[in-house]
């Protein structure tokens, strides 16, 4: 069974600097994908990086980065520059490469930016 | 941009009556989910679809629940019978061909009174 852990409830960061949020997983599977998703108050999911476990180059999306350590089955997520519209729940999320395409979530962490 | 669109937005419906929730799929997608989130808990997997058929389900996705996808755009959740505890947020998702990211909808929120 795949299980994800996200060990950070809740978060919060000033304007402009950068936080990390962690996550880590649980799997037997060798090929498989990782994903942060957010969720705004508006509730909709927004994919905002994704990362194939088969590449060992870090995923980037402008100020969205991610640490995927395979070894350690550690995938965290380091937004730079935050802004306020950074603020919402963030799920990480594993996809078995083989067979339904089933997500598992974490728990979610909320992140407040500050003003 | 192609977006995956559900309605309602908000369904309240009474306990022990049926409710459809609408999904319309991203059009070239294949693989169709349906997941649901209760207040404040993680995004949860009920069914996976592909083909004309489940794929997967998971052990929320009881007998109250099917899905169809009646033409060839729209894909729908049923329960037959709602309970209290039905009462959460209903995400519905596509994705393509491959082992891609899943879209989402916005969700419908399901209230059971």
């Amino acid at each position: 069974a795949q299980t994800v852990t996200q060990s950070q409830p809740e978060m919060s960061v000033q304007e402009a600097e950068t936080v990390t949020l962690s996550c880590t997983y649980d799997t037997s599977e060798n090929n498989y994908y990782l994903f942060w998703y957010k969720q705004p108050p508006s509730r909709q999911m927004i994919l905002v990086i994704r990362q194939e476990a088969y590449k060992q180059q870090n995923a980037t999306e402008n100020r969205f980065s991610v640490n995927f350590q395979k070894a350690a089955k550690s995938f965290s997520l380091k937004i730079s520059d935050s802004q306020l519209g950074d603020t919402a729940m963030y799920f990480c999320a594993f996809m078995k490469h083989a067979g339904g395409n089933q997500f598992y979530f974490g728990t979610g962490t909320s992140l407040t930016v500050i003003p | 941009e192609p977006e995956v669109t559900q309605t309602p937005s908000h369904q309240v419906t009474q306990m022990g009556q049926e409710v459809i929730l609408r999904c319309v799929p991203i059009s070239n997608h294949l693989y169709f989910y349906w997941y649901r989130q209760i207040l404040g808990q993680k995004v949860e997997f009920l069914v996976s679809f592909y083909n004309n058929e489940i794929s997967e389900k998971s052990e929320i996705f009881d007998d109250q629940f099917s899905v169809e996808r009646p033409d060839g755009s729209n894909f729908t959740l049923k329960i037959r019978s709602t309970k209290l505890e039905d009462s959460a947020m209903y995400f519905c998702a596509s994705s393509g061909q491959g082992y891609t990211e899943a879209f989402f909808g916005q969700g419908t929120r399901l209230t059971v009174v």
